[in-house]
């Protein structure tokens, strides 16, 4: 059984960076590109980057880029996501989904952070 | 960069009745076009993939259909359960993804 097992919630001081994780089980992590969604309170879906466990290879949403830093450790099949100079507007709920094969077939529960002095 | 839009934010609709969400991109995607669920406090669902297809376990009153830069998502008889939020999302130049911002849908 397919399983995306997200870090717990986080609360952060504005301008700190945090590391939330995401631990895949019941597949090949190499074999498949993990993407991780943001969700701001009230708000929809926004994609933030994928990375492919494989070669690490990644893409990045522009609006993403110098803010999140996407990398796996196959080891122990789980991936990664560092968000920095945090602002109250990174205050959200990130997933992490499997793209399978082109859509995301498998989600995480949500990692929530909270952004606040 | 390829935008997705859902018109309707809101879509109120009673049990039994049969309700259509569209979603349009800004340019030709194919059929590349997903669906998702999404009920409160719970992460999403995928429910259709390359705009027509049904997920594994999807019941089967949900349908889409579309191609090109226009995309329905229909329930043909909704039930309570379905209240949630339902965004489009291309997969066309995946790895890069875009979803649409979501149509919440209210049970009369």
């Amino acid at each position: 059984e397919v399983q995306l097992q997200q870090s717990g919630t986080v609360l952060a001081r504005p301008g700190a960076s945090v590391k939330m994780s995401c631990k895949a089980s019941g597949y090949t992590f190499t074999s498949y590109w993990m993407h991780w969604v943001k969700q701001r309170p009230g708000q929809g879906l926004e994609w933030i980057g994928a990375i492919y466990p494989g070669n690490s290879d990644t893409s990045y949403n522009q609006k993403f880029k110098g803010k999140a830093k996407l990398t796996a450790v196959t080891s122990t099949s789980t991936a990664y996501m560092e968000l920095s100079s945090l602002t109250n507007e990174d205050s959200a709920v990130y997933y992490c989904t499997r793209q399978g094969p082109k859509y995301g077939d498998y989600w995480g529960q949500g990692t929530t952070l909270t952004v606040s002095s | 960069d390829i935008v997705m839009t859902q018109s309707h934010k809101f879509m109120s609709t009673s049990v039994g009745d049969r309700v259509s969400i569209t979603c349009k991109a800004s340019q030709d995607v194919s059929t590349a076009v997903a669906w998702y669920q999404q009920k409160p406090g719970q992460s999403p669902k995928l429910l259709i993939y390359s705009a027509s297809y049904r997920y594994t376990g999807v019941p089967d009153r949900f349908t889409g259909s579309g191609s090109g830069t226009d995309f329905t998502f229909t329930i043909s008889s909704v039930q309570a359960e379905d209240l949630a939020v339902y965004y489009c999302q291309q997969h066309y130049s995946t790895p890069t993804w875009t979803f649409g911002g979501g149509t919440k849908l209210e049970i009369k």
